[in-house]
């Protein structure tokens, strides 16, 4: 079965930092990759997802995601943390008829 | 209008009560989801139907019911659950299980408290 492993359960950064939120999955095979997030108090909302058509994916509010397959990793960033980006942040892969979801991370961001 | 709504919002309700929790949406999907979403925990798949048929049971206690009479609605029925039972149950859709191809979509989420 696949697994995926978000490093890091909370992540804080500065205002206008480097936001880097780490996802790693465990098929050998190249599978549809997502991220999503989660604000207080709500669902999870698509950011952005991968299905091979190129390793850079935009996503929403100025996040993007890198796939690696060499790595196997799918790492979520964003050049300039704003206040608003403080959730719950869920990587996903999906493979065959299965969602497999990573366990969260939390970021904070600082004033 | 969202993709995927949940009523209710929030419910709190006793070990010996009966209630449902309800699920809409309006993306034409055919494949629907129940997840619990507790505390310090992953999320935990629930329940599956695909094109209105159960293809996932995880496990769930029996005091968990699922309905799903067509392929826009999905139901929860609670009865005589537990404290631990709290959490935030989270309906989603797909265009169906072939998850290769699919995205998963997630309603707000209903927060229950079982007291």
């Amino acid at each position: 079965a696949q697994s995926v492993t978000q490093l890091g359960s909370h992540v804080s950064v500065s205002e206008g930092a480097l936001v880097l939120l780490r996802c790693n999955y465990s098929s050998s095979v190249p599978p549809y990759l997502f991220w999503y997030v989660q604000y207080p108090n709500q669902g999870l909302q698509l950011l952005l997802k991968y299905t091979s058509a190129a390793t850079l994916v935009k996503g929403i509010n100025g996040f993007e995601a890198e796939f690696k397959k060499s790595e196997t990793s799918f790492h979520l960033t964003k050049p300039s943390a704003h206040m608003s980006d403080a959730a719950e942040y869920f990587c996903a892969v999906s493979e065959g008829n299965q969602f497999y979801f990573g366990t969260g991370t939390s970021l904070t961001v600082i004033p | 209008e969202t993709g995927v709504t949940q009523t209710p919002r929030h419910l709190v309700m006793g070990m010996t009560n009966k209630k449902s929790l309800k699920c809409e949406q309006h993306l034409g999907h055919n494949a629907m989801y129940w997840y619990k979403q507790s505390a310090k925990k992953p999320l935990e798949l629930m329940f599956v139907y695909n094109f209105k048929e159960q293809t996932e049971n995880n496990s769930v206690p029996s005091r968990f019911s699922p309905e799903c009479p067509n392929s826009s609605h999905l139901f929860l029925h609670l009865h005589t659950l537990q404290p631990e039972d709290s959490a935030l149950y989270l309906c989603a859709s797909s265009q169906d299980q072939g998850g290769t191809r699919n995205t998963i979509y997630f309603g707000e989420g209903s927060w229950l408290t079982v007291v």
